[in-house]
């Protein structure tokens, strides 16, 4: 089964600090998604990874960047983070590219911005 | 733009009832339509849609894609409560060296005993 894990499940931070947020895969998976889930508006795509050190700017990308040193983890941050970046963060990964494979989630992390 | 787009957005049923969750989309690249259950934490993948016609099975629920009139549904017959859950509509886009999915708001349904 694939498995992946984000470090968190509830994190609170103060506006304006640096958040980092964790996310590990065990499936060897090319491809690593970062998503944001809000009320009314569904899950929407802030960063992706096709493969070590590859980045592309999703739909949301504003406020956030990505780092991806590792094939199994990539990690979502929050350069100085606002209130309205409190929101419901979900990653995702898949085989790469010919695969006609589903992305598998992790379960998320909710972060509220205080 | 490329959309996604779910109804009901919510949706009250009774324990034996059927239901059908539609989703409808406009996506210029398309690869394939995925639909996924969200209980409390993460989604869990349900089916994978490339062609038309051609319904995917498992249990009590299934699903169909018209890639003519660019709609899916997913029905669930006899539901049971433990069906209560959001239930989200995606559609993977070809992008560069692979795909990336274009989410619905999902259809929250609930399912009293």
């Amino acid at each position: 089964d694939v498995k992946v894990t984000q470090s968190s499940r509830y994190l609170v931070k103060r506006t304006g600090e640096k958040v980092f947020l964790e996310c590990v895969q065990d499936m060897d998976h090319e491809n690593m998604f970062w998503y944001r889930q809000d009320p009314g508006l569904g899950l929407r795509l802030i960063y992706f990874s096709y493969d070590v050190k590859m980045k592309e700017k999703g739909d949301i990308p504003e406020g956030y960047s990505v780092s991806r040193e590792k094939k199994e983890r990539f990690s979502l941050i929050l350069e100085s983070a606002s209130t309205n970046q409190t929101s419901m963060y979900l990653c995702a990964s898949s085989l790469g590219h010919g695969y006609r494979q589903p992305q598998h989630f992790g379960d998320g992390t909710r972060l509220s911005i205080l | 733009e490329d959309k996604v787009v779910q109804s009901p957005l919510s949706l009250v049923v009774h324990e034996g009832d059927t239901v059908t969750l539609n989703c409808s989309y406009e996506v210029t690249n398309f690869r394939s339509l995925l639909w996924y259950k969200q209980e409390k934490k993460a989604p869990t993948f349900l089916f994978m849609l490339t062609s038309s016609g051609i319904e995917k099975k498992s249990g009590r629920l299934s699903s169909i894609l018209d890639k003519k009139e660019l709609f899916s549904i997913l029905n669930i017959t006899a539901t049971q409560t433990g069906d209560s859950a959001i239930y989200l509509c995606a559609v993977e886009e070809i992008y560069n060296q692979g795909g990336k999915l274009i989410f619905g708001q999902g259809t929250e349904l609930s399912v009293k005993p």
